[in-house]
């Protein structure tokens, strides 16, 4: 079994400060880990991955993320948040590429 | 990274009619391919797992019978929503599991937005 759950359903921060979205997983195997990107109206952009080889994890447009086992997290960080962050942010959890999990989500708004 | 693609992109049907959606691995061949649901401002959730050649596994409530998944090939899985009605309005999104060289990836489509009227 599987889980995935955001901390936060809604982050607003200002432009240019860090950001942070938390995720805590659970899995009854070594998971591999995602957070993804939605823009409204849009699919969905991988922006890192974590799959059992260095624990923290550089992505796309600045973002990272650090896979902590022993507090079962995998939160996304960006030092410095733009406007065209604004979006929606999913963690997903899934083994081997099979069915992924995801969680409920976090809106993210960058104010000017 | 391999590209999945999904036809249509946006769809508008009547109450009552069938829609079909493709889900096709471009550069890969795909054995299990999974479909996925968002309703608005919701997150995705598993409808199906569908594996090439043999019947799709279905998630808890939902109907087999109005949403009938095909997996003729390695590289193609259709959805079909029969009887649709507006309550089936979403973005089903699909991904296929690529296992080429004993490494597990997935990639996901770009969706389809159906709109029942």
């Amino acid at each position: 079994a599987q889980s995935v759950t955001q901390l936060d359903s809604h982050v607003s921060v200002s432009e240019g400060t860090p950001v942070l979205l938390r995720c805590n997983y659970s899995s009854s195997y070594s998971p591999s880990l995602f957070w993804y990107v939605q823009h409204p109206n849009k699919g969905l952009q991988l922006l890192l991955k974590y799959t059992s080889a260095a624990t923290l994890v550089k992505g796309i447009n600045g973002f990272e993320a650090e896979f902590k086992k022993s507090e079962t997290s995998f939160h996304l960080t960006k030092p410095s948040a733009h406007m065209s962050d604004a979006a929606e942010y999913f963690c997903v959890v899934s083994v081997n590429a099979g069915k992924s999990t995801f969680g409920d989500g976090t809106t993210l708004t960058v104010k000017p | 990274g391999a590209v999945v693609s999904q036809h249509p992109s946006r769809v508008i049907c009547k109450s009552g009619t069938s829609v079909k959606i493709e889900c096709r691995s471009l550069d890969f061949q795909a054995t299990t391919m999974f479909w996925y649901r968002q309703f608005p401002k919701q997150s995705l959730m598993l409808m199906a797992t569908s594996n090439e050649g043999s019947k799709a596994t279905y998630e808890q409530g939902v109907e087999k019978d109005k949403f009938l998944i095909n997996h003729a090939s390695l590289t193609l899985s259709t959805l079909t929503v029969t009887s649709a009605h507006p309550e089936d309005s979403s973005f089903y999104i699909c991904s296929a599991r690529d296992t080429r060289g004993g490494f597990y990836e997935q990639y996901f489509g770009p969706g389809t937005r159906l709109t029942v009227t």
